[in-house]
């Protein structure tokens, strides 16, 4: 069981926006401004899209948005493509003792 | 540009040991957090250890069987693994860090299987 908690699978059709929410505790999520997000195609290594929350690295598409709100953190990509489709992984720094967590992923289905 | 090669994965025993290695280029790597992040098959990420610039700190998920460290003049990461088990079987990902921030690099893994 993973520390975080992310749905299994979220879909949507090109051009539509989705939500991925990832779900922890006050230890880590809340407790700190550091959930990045990842993406991974199949048999590919995975890619930083967001860090520190919202923060999208150079060259990210700011199709890719991150936000928090409590114990959850979301990620919302716009403009779905059928390039999104992939699993997106959520993790966040969890303090001295569980220092990283991550979430057990979900699979985007562009439709 | 940052690369990050991973070595040293394969067939192990059960209660059988194997070193991973993680040689980088591309950036300054005595200036960096490194961790080592695996991927069971078919299944999500998790991070298994960390260490900072000078190795000084050290950060586990499952302190006791694992060893990181680092060899800066070599630009090089380690993972000592002892003990194996059937579910250390994954990919192993050697990945640069921020702080225990993110991890903004990923190399393409050694795989370790740990089967009779």
């Amino acid at each position: 069981q993973s520390a975080l908690t992310q749905p299994a699978s979220v879909s949507g059709s090109p051009g539509q926006s989705i939500t991925i929410s990832c779900a922890g505790t006050s230890s880590d999520i809340g407790g700190y401004n550091f959930v990045s997000w990842y993406q991974q195609h199949p048999d590919k290594v995975p890619k930083l899209m967001i860090y520190d929350v919202s923060r999208r690295p150079s060259g990210i598409s700011d199709r890719f948005s991150g936000s928090k709100s409590g114990n959850t953190a979301s990620l919302t990509i716009s403009g779905l493509q059928a390039e999104d489709e992939a699993d997106y992984y959520c993790s966040s720094y969890g303090g001295t003792n569980t220092l990283v967590v991550f979430g057990g992923g979900t699979k985007l289905t562009v439709l | 540009e940052v690369h990050l090669v991973e070595s040293g994965g394969g067939l192990v025993q059960p209660g059988g040991s194997l070193r991973l290695s993680c040689t980088a280029s591309g950036f300054t790597f005595s200036s960096y957090w490194m961790s080592w992040v695996r991927q069971a098959p078919g299944k999500g990420l998790e991070w298994v250890a960390n260490i900072n610039q000078g190795g000084g700190e050290r950060y586990y998920m499952d302190r006791g069987r694992f060893t990181i460290s680092r060899d800066d003049a070599k630009n090089s990461l380690f993972l000592q693994m002892n003990s194996l088990r059937a579910e250390d079987t994954a990919l192993y990902y050697c990945t640069r860090e921020q702080d225990g921030r993110y991890f903004d690099h990923w190399g393409q893994g050694t795989l370790v299987t740990v089967s009779s």
